[in-house]
């Protein structure tokens, strides 16, 4: 149990374009779901945690309009970069939680994105 | 918010012997502490974790310890494998619903 899904694995876009990420909890029931970006033998920043049915709550720093988030389901969160630049390639990973009070967080394999 | 800190960041054992790998963090409201494995290009898998109501969980070669006092707690690997060669991360959250925030990664070499 608790198998995290990501699509795409991987993306290239051109500098202005948007792209979505999808992140699915494929047997289990995710209340929360959260983003994060990884850079090169770095650790995990996190950039929103998301309550499915409410609006993403964002790490400082992090702009909300850039780094769209949407939970509309216990199975499905999606985030889209928008209007993408160069420096915004990035290895963006999802994590999710059990809807049933559990505490444990199971990330996806995460989705490599790179902007020309 | 919470501040995770991790040492050591490269960590070198023999075959066999013991590794340890420690975190701090600042917010005493933090009550769940997970440590997470990731392999080169691989998602981060849980090892194990720990609640702040407990100050030691065990799980065969693997231990984690707790001091809510002094807010740190530790990540102790027995009889190590050079399987067990990866990136480690610990994380500090408030439990369900909330933040995850990660340590800065200990990448650990078992030499063989």
């Amino acid at each position: 149990g608790a198998v995290v899904s990501q699509h795409p694995s991987w993306v290239i876009c051109k500098s202005g374009t948007s792209v979505k990420i999808e992140c699915r909890s494929l047997d289990f029931q995710a209340t929360t779901m959260f983003w994060y970006r990884q850079f090169p033998k770095q650790s995990l920043m996190l950039m929103a945690t998301s309550n499915e049915g409410s609006k993403a709550t964002y790490e400082q720093g992090v702009e909300k309009d850039k780094f769209l988030i949407n939970h509309a389901s216990l199975t499905l969160s999606t985030l889209t970069v928008t209007s993408a630049h160069p420096e915004d390639s990035s290895f963006y990973i999802c994590g999710s939680q059990r809807a049933s009070g559990k505490y444990e967080q199971y990330f996806g394999p995460g989705t490599r994105l790179t902007v020309t | 918010g919470e501040n995770v800190e991790q040492h050591p960041s490269t960590l070198s054992v023999q075959e066999g012997d013991s590794a340890v790998i420690k975190c701090t963090y600042s917010d005493s409201a933090s009550n769940y502490f997970p440590w997470y494995k990731q392999e080169l290009g691989k998602r981060p898998q849980l090892i194990i974790d720990i609640r702040s109501n407990v100050g030691e969980k065990k799980d065969q070669r693997i231990a984690v310890t707790l001091n809510k006092t002094a807010k740190h707690f530790s990540l102790h690997i027995t009889e190590t494998q050079p399987e067990d060669s990866a990136v480690y991360f610990c994380a500090a959250s408030y439990g369900t619903g909330n933040q995850f925030y990660f340590g800065t990664g200990t990448s650990l070499t078992v030499i063989p």
